[in-house]
Parts: structure tokens; sequence; C-alpha cells
């Protein structure tokens, strides 16, 4: 397994402002990925980050809107760019299993609320 | 392409009684399954998996799920509920291949009754 820890744990900001949230995993993993959580809603996969090469996007994810790097094989930052109260949700990062089994390890997600 | 449908947002069951939360997949390849839960203030937790070896596949905390593909269902279940199991369950898809894309059902709120 991995243990991830995330940064902030929860922040208030607000209305067109940014916030960086970082990532860390314990140990080193290819791919990482960032998801979103609308309240009440499901998980949304805003991008994957790969370890020297630029982040991969899902469709209505923009880099503008949301910068993310990945200097090594263990850390990732997600900036939220402009927040508006739409960008309130829960951020969490996860990252695959070793092997074939294809699940994932999530970190403990960011709660932000923008304001 | 694949999706996830999960019947019922929110489930209300008594202590003791039976769990039965419902999953409902489409995908075009033999997929892989997941339950996670999601415990408030937390991130997710994988309960259990299904990744085409025996079809009903045991999880942690009593948990258990059967996949049928005739049905294109993966139905979580568990005997007796407790109170601890007051969460969020999400039923996810993917498939093997090279790029692990993930996709997550609506989520199901499970409310346990004293």
């Amino acid at each position: 397994s991995a243990v991830i820890s995330q940064k902030p744990s929860r922040d208030i900001c607000q209305r067109g402002t940014s916030l960086t949230i970082q990532c860390q995993v314990d140990s080193q993993v290819t791919m990482m990925f960032w998801y979103r959580q609308q309240p009440g809603q499901s998980l949304t996969l805003i991008a994957t980050a790969n370890q020297g090469s630029e982040a991969t996007y899902e469709s209505g994810f923009v880099i503008d809107k949301f910068p993310i790097s990945r200097p090594n094989l263990t850390f990732s930052t997600l900036t939220v760019s402009n927040m508006s109260p739409e960008d309130s949700s829960i951020y969490l990062c996860s990252v695959p299993s070793r092997g074939s089994s294809y699940e994932q390890y999530f970190g403990p997600g960011t709660r932000l609320t923008v304001t | 392409a694949q999706s996830v449908t999960q019947l019922g947002s929110h489930v209300s069951v008594s202590e003791g009684a039976l769990v039965l939360l419902r999953c409902n997949y489409s995908s075009s390849v033999p997929p892989y399954l997941f339950w996670y839960v999601q415990y408030p203030n937390q991130g997710l937790q994988l309960l259990l998996k299904y990744t085409s070896a025996a079809t009903l596949v045991k999880g942690i905390n009593g948990f258990e799920a059967e996949f049928k593909k005739s049905e294109t269902s993966f139905h979580l279940t568990k005997p007796s509920a407790h109170m601890s199991d007051a969460a969020e369950y999400f039923c996810a898809v993917t498939h093997s291949g090279g790029y692990q894309k993930v996709t997550f059902g609506t989520g199901t709120k499970l409310q346990v009754i004293p």
C-alpha cells in the first residue's frame, strides 16, 4: 500500500485568489491522479500527473485553471486558480497500486471553500 | 467506454439488518470493479475488488460483493449492519491496460439506525 498526505486539509479562500494543494506519497510512483469531489457528488478526474512530462487533463479541465507540478516521483501540487464559489469541493490525489490490481490509494483530501 | 450506476443515493438500514448497495456497470471490455468507502472528512478506502478471478469477493469489515456478468452487476452486501458502517460508498470500474483511468459511481450514503 501507499501512504499519502495532503496539505492543507482544508481552507477557506476568497473569490479570485489561488490555492496550491500539495500531495506527498511515501514511495516513488510514476503516475499520480488529481480528483475533484463537488458537494454531494462523485469523484471526477481532473488530470494525471506523470513525472517528467506535462500533466494530461480530462475534458472540461484546463491547465490555466488547474496547473499541476510534478517535480519528483513522490510529490505533486495542484493549483486552483482564480477561484470562484463553484470551485468549492474536496480535492483528492491518488496513486495506483503496484502490480496488476488497478486499485488506487487516496489521500485524505483537501476541503476547499470559496467565498 | 465505461460507466457505473449506483441505485439509491441514500440507503437506511437498522443496526443488525442486511446491507445491500446496488451497482451496475457498463464496459466494452472485461471490467475490473471496486467498492470504496469514504468516512466523513476522510479520503477513499478500498473495501474490495474484482479483477477476473473469483466472482464472489470478500472485503474488509465483513463486506462482500458478487460479480454477475449476465446482470452487469456488482452489488455490495453485508449480513449485519453496524453503526460504524455509516459512510458513503462508491462503486468504480476500470479495465486492464496501460492507463488506469477509473470511473466512479455517484455514491450511496449509508445510514445505520440504532
